[in-house]
């Protein structure tokens, strides 16, 4: 079967612009989840999605971040406008059950804010 | 806020050596713990999931013991190739389903 796919690999921004990151989960995954790494920290839990609902959203940094799952299938992450400081790797996770059988991740999408 | 700890943070190793590392969590409102191992630019992948009270998983040279009690977990890579070198993540879930990561242990493995 397909892995979780992210896209772009790598996306270098001015800031102030904006950038949209996209995440594809494995088919019939329901839930989806989002996470940020930045440089030489651990790696952060942003929100899930379960279908195309927000089931916790407690980790978005603030308002200048938007997610969206529209019709349950893949994710988009908005940063708008960006800041240095959204610089890291954005990394995408789905499952089934409630993860206990684990998270499959996404190789990420590393974001530079120039 | 649930802090996960990983010691050491760094660590290099000749081929062949054994070696372990540890991931410490709050045992409390537990309900799993993952390991998963992360090379730069690829995805994490997944080791292990554990949930039980003195759970041992076994994958190949890689093992992993759980002690939900205290708190702890121990990975074990058993004769280290320059292959194993990567950073080894663990995770315990909160509240059901939210991974919480330790800063990894990044793992050298020398020819």
């Amino acid at each position: 079967e397909a892995g979780v796919t992210q896209f772009p690999s790598h996306s270098v921004i001015e800031k102030g612009q904006t950038v949209t990151l996209r995440c594809d989960p494995i088919s019939g995954h329901d839930n989806l989840y989002w996470y940020r790494r930045v440089m030489g920290k651990e790696i952060k839990f942003l929100l899930h999605f379960v279908k195309e609902s927000k089931q916790d959203e407690s980790g978005m940094p603030n308002n200048r971040f938007l997610a969206e799952r529209t019709g349950g299938t893949y994710s988009t992450l908005k940063v708008q406008p960006a800041e240095l400081e959204d610089s890291g790797v954005y990394f995408c996770a789905s499952s089934q059950d409630h993860g206990i059988y684990g998270y499959t991740f996404g190789s990420g999408t590393r974001l530079t804010v120039v | 806020i649930l802090n996960v700890e990983q010691s050491p943070q760094s660590l290099h190793v000749q081929e062949g050596d054994s070696t372990n590392f540890t991931c410490s969590f709050p045992s409390s409102n537990f309900y799993a713990l993952h390991w998963y191992r992360w090379e730069t630019a690829k995805s994490p992948e997944a080791l292990f999931v554990m949930t039980l009270n003195g759970d041992e998983k076994k994958k190949g040279r890689i093992s992993a013991t759980l002690n939900t009690k205290e708190g702890y977990s121990y990975l074990y890579i058993k004769g280290s190739q320059p292959e194993d070198s990567a950073t080894y993540l663990c995770a315990p879930t909160v509240g059901f389903q939210k991974l919480v990561f330790g800063t990894g242990t990044r793992l050298l493995v020398s020819p």
